[in-house]
């Protein structure tokens, strides 16, 4: 069975800094591409940051562009998010997710992590 | 630029069949999608990958109610039979080179 296990949420002031873990079970992990996605309270999903299987491509959101790293540890089975120069806009639940291997699409999420902003 | 567009919100009876839709912008109508589902208080669930030919694979455990087509820039995913469990957010996502969009998402609401 495919598990997500995301942590590291938590309460952090705007400027701050956190790092999100994923921890991941159940399948190949080193063979997969992951997404981090959030949502801020009461909206839509929006897409974060993505990462190819082996850690050698990154892609980020615009809006978190130059503040935000993502990277993995495949001899761990683990995803994570650095997120750095924390604004209120960037606080919501992120869940860590699987790409599918046809397509840069999500088909299996974690539960999610809270990150609030707020001094 | 590539963009989802979804009606912000949906309703049908219990025991009825509903269909939500998601556009592609202008220029993306062969795109693929992929529909999930997100209910109250809980995590996000992959449905389906729905293709512009309307063929889709299902998620594990999605059950034979819920089902996609495709027609032009349009996909569809038809949910029958209804069940109280269907009321949730429903988001479709799409992909491009170093882009991944989603949709605004569908409330669906069961009467």
């Amino acid at each position: 069975e495919v598990q997500l296990v995301e942590s590291g949420g938590g309460l952090v002031q705007p400027g701050g800094s956190l790092r999100l873990s994923c921890a991941a079970s159940g399948f190949t992990f080193s063979t997969y591409a992951m997404h981090w996605v959030r949502q801020a309270p009461g909206k839509g999903l929006e897409y974060v940051s993505g990462i190819s299987s082996n850690g050698g491509s990154t892609y980020y959101a615009n809006s978190v562009k130059g503040r935000f790293i993502i990277s993995r540890d495949n001899s761990k089975n683990t995803l994570f998010l650095q997120m750095g120069s924390l604004r209120a806009e960037d606080m919501g639940v992120y869940y860590c997710a699987r790409v599918a291997s046809g397509g840069d699409y999500t088909d299996y999420w974690g539960q999610g992590t809270l990150v609030t902003v707020s001094s | 630029q590539l963009v989802l567009t979804q009606s912000p919100s949906a309703s049908a009876s219990l025991g009825a069949s509903v269909k939500l839709t998601c556009t592609l912008s202008s220029g993306h109508s062969s795109y693929a999608i992929a529909w999930h589902q997100q209910q109250p208080e809980k995590g996000p669930r992959y449905l389906m990958k729905l293709n512009s030919d309307g063929s889709h694979n299902k998620g594990d455990g999605i059950p034979d109610r819920f089902s996609g087509s495709s027609s032009g820039a349009e996909r569809y995913l038809t949910i029958s039979s209804l069940q109280s469990e269907d009321e949730a957010d429903y988001y479709c996502q799409t992909w491009g080179p170093g882009i991944v969009v989603f949709g605004g998402g569908t409330k669906l609401t069961v009467l």
